[in-house]
């Protein structure tokens, strides 16, 4: 049973430029979120999707948008990059049914390098 | 800003048992306390969670505060495997997805 799994593993962009990351969920989850890791630093939430709508949002601009597919993957889209958007992006699923007991399933993120 | 506070390391012996604490203060009659950990060059993964009574599972022990405002994860044997960043999170109603990550506790295990 493959767990999560995120596209690219890294990658390399530029100033100005929109990148988008993908993201399958674990086999039989419904939710997908996102968290931005900046070095040293703990994950920080940036939104989730169910349904594929976008449920609770953290506190990041709207250059960060998203998408959920009907097949529950999803996409994090991040435009017009700064230097400051050089993270980790991790993708975490799980079960909206299971409430406050389910555990959160996170991939391997991606490392996304602005330059 | 994160709801919990964690020492920022803690080190361990080889087959030695961990106790990694953690202050939640401010907890409210529905939070759950979740603990993660993060491997190097891996997403958290989850580790155990609890509402009022300690629980134990394959991986971990955790030992819940009668007042809760703190809680304890106990490793019973690290092995350097353990080596990872431990995060203690409460999750709040609704119960969605936004955990809120502190820094966490640095486990270092030596051999």
């Amino acid at each position: 049973d493959a767990g999560v799994t995120q596209s690219p593993t890294h990658l390399i962009k530029t100033r100005g430029q929109q990148v988008t990351l993908r993201c399958s969920p674990k086999s039989g989850h419904d939710t997908v979120s996102w968290y931005q890791q900046a070095l040293g630093q703990g994950p920080q939430f940036i939104f989730q999707y169910y349904e594929e709508e976008e449920r609770q949002r953290g506190n990041f601009p709207d250059r960060f948008s998203g998408h959920q597919f009907p097949n529950y993957s999803s996409e994090l889209n991040v435009n017009a990059l700064l230097l400051g958007d050089s993270a980790l992006y991790l993708c975490a699923s799980g079960l909206r049914d299971r409430g406050p007991t389910g555990e959160l399933f996170f991939g391997e993120g991606s490392r996304l390098t602005v330059l | 800003d994160a709801k919990t506070t964690q020492p920022n390391s803690m080190e361990s012996n080889e087959e030695e048992p961990v106790h990694l604490p953690c202050n939640h203060s401010t907890i409210s009659g529905t939070d759950y306390i979740h603990w993660y950990r993060q491997l190097p060059s891996q997403g958290p993964e989850y580790v155990i969670h609890g509402l009022t009574s300690n629980v134990n599972n394959r991986m971990a022990s955790l030992a819940i505060a009668e007042d809760r405002k703190s809680s304890t994860l106990i490793l019973h044997r690290a092995t350097l495997r353990d080596a990872a960043v431990y995060y203690c999170i409460l999750r709040d109603f609704p119960y969605g997805q936004n955990f809120v990550f502190g820094p966490g506790t640095r486990l270092s295990v030596l051999p």
